[in-house]
């Protein structure tokens, strides 16, 4: 079946700093790939998509590039900012429209 | 447009009563999906519709979780009787029926006692 493999945090970087998640998959066929972002208390909130390979997502600064040849998804932010901090899952969209999430990366930004 | 809708937003039962929650998902939306979120964990899918036909519920503990959705528009979870294990955010989503991702509803915190 599909597999989401996610980065284990917490991930701690000072304010500015260069941001990397690593995310890779497994999957039949050509699935789209997601990042969503869920910020204390609240509920999941998607991020970026790319629906095709070489397809790049962004969003609020971050980017992200669908790699077939390396099954990965990563996700990247130049300057973070206090106001990033959260946890962030990928995800996967295979057939029949199901979706696998990876466990999460918690993401703490330091002024 | 109107976001997918959930109800109530917090809920605290004892152990062995029953609950339910409500979805409504974005109009038009083909497919309705019900996640359990443990704090500190991914989403788990419970179940997923595809209008009112299940597509998914292989992840459901069917001795004491059901869902329907009616007329493939709103949903409705019920857990009964529930146990402490069941304490969590329990996520509903929706998505049209191309790879655009999907929209997540604010959940419901399900705290049992």
């Amino acid at each position: 079946g599909n597999s989401v493999t996610q980065m284990e945090g917490p991930v701690t970087l000072s304010e500015e700093a260069f941001l990397t998640i690593n995310c890779t998959y497994t999957a039949t066929g050509y699935p789209s790939l997601f990042w969503y972002v869920q910020y204390p208390g609240e509920g999941l909130q998607l991020l970026l998509k790319a629906t095709k390979a070489d397809d790049k997502g962004s969003n609020k600064g971050f980017e992200a590039t669908y790699r077939k040849e390396t099954t990965s998804f990563h996700l990247e932010k130049g300057s973070v900012q206090v106001s990033d901090s959260a946890v962030y899952f990928c995800a996967l969209l295979g057939g029949y429209q199901k979706v696998t999430f990876g466990t999460g990366t918690k993401l703490q930004v330091i002024p | 447009e109107a976001g997918v809708a959930q109800s109530p937003r917090y809920k605290i039962i004892e152990k062995r009563q029953s609950v339910a929650f409500w979805c409504n998902p974005i109009s038009g939306h083909a497919t309705l999906y019900w996640y359990q979120q443990i704090l500190g964990q991914g989403p788990k899918l419970l179940i997923q519709f595809q209008n009112n036909g299940v597509v998914d519920d292989s992840q459901l503990p069917k001795d004491r979780f059901s869902a329907e959705r009616l007329k493939g528009v709103d949903s409705t979870l019920k857990i009964q009787p529930a146990k402490l294990e069941d304490s969590a955010v329990y996520l509903c989503a929706s998505s049209p029926s191309r790879a655009d991702g999907y929209t997540f509803g604010s959940g419901t915190r399900l705290t049992v006692v």
